[in-house]
């Protein structure tokens, strides 16, 4: 069955640095979609990827998706305390619609 | 406002005993979801539905089971069947191919 690896797995990082989390899929995609879950509460969405190669920006968070459409990246510039929590990635393939998620990165800030 | 709502937020039972979930949503979504949580696990498929009366495994069903009676309703039962059962229970819900899904607030089960 499809699987969605993503690292890495945890990722500490002072405030003001810049964070990168991957996901890769075993298959191609129709959309890879990322959410965040910050501790103690539940995944909210962010955006929806749909097109080969396709950026997308909210504020400082900048979305990827790659050209085989089998990985995507999120990256944040300059976080914040407030961006603490974990992002997931998630994808589904063909027609159907329901999401593979992956196992999430970890993002925790030092102020 | 629309949204998700799942019920209890915290659940305690004994082993051996089923129990059921509540999710309801008044966001007019076809699609329903549930999902396990456990820690490094990331988000796991239990069950979902895309239209009333109708549902499908997903990759975890063993020891579970659901109703889709009502658009706005999706319960789960975890049965004495489930062998690890003690988890975080997500319910989500969506218009299939647009945005992404609203999950619930989530359930934590214990089951001592």
């Amino acid at each position: 069955g499809q699987q969605v690896m993503q690292i890495p797995q945890y990722q500490h990082v002072q405030e003001g640095e810049d964070f990168t989390t991957y996901c890769n899929s075993s298959t191609t995609l129709s959309n890879i979609q990322w959410y965040k879950q910050r501790p103690g509460g539940h995944p909210v969405f962010l955006i929806q990827l749909v097109k080969s190669g396709e950026v997308k920006k909210q504020k400082r968070l900048t979305f990827q998706f790659g050209e085989a459409k089998k990985n995507s990246s999120l990256h944040i510039t300059a976080t914040q305390t407030t961006d603490v929590g974990t992002y997931f990635c998630a994808g589904s393939g063909g027609s159907n619609y329901k999401l593979t998620f992956g196992k999430g990165t970890l993002l925790t800030v030092n102020p | 406002d629309g949204g998700i709502t799942q019920s209890p937020k915290y659940l305690f039972r004994k082993e051996g005993q089923n129990v059921t979930l509540s999710c309801e949503q008044n966001l007019n979504h076809d699609a329903m979801y549930w999902y396990r949580q456990d820690p490094g696990q990331g988000l796991r498929l239990i069950y979902y539905s895309q239209i009333v009366n109708d549902f499908q495994k997903g990759d975890i069903a063993e020891g579970y089971s659901v109703s889709r009676e009502k658009k706005e309703s999706f319960p789960l039962t975890v049965t004495s069947a489930q062998k690890n059962p003690t988890a975080f229970y997500l319910c989500a819900s969506s218009i299939p191919f647009r945005d992404g899904y609203t999950f619930g607030s989530g359930t934590r089960l214990t089951v001592v």
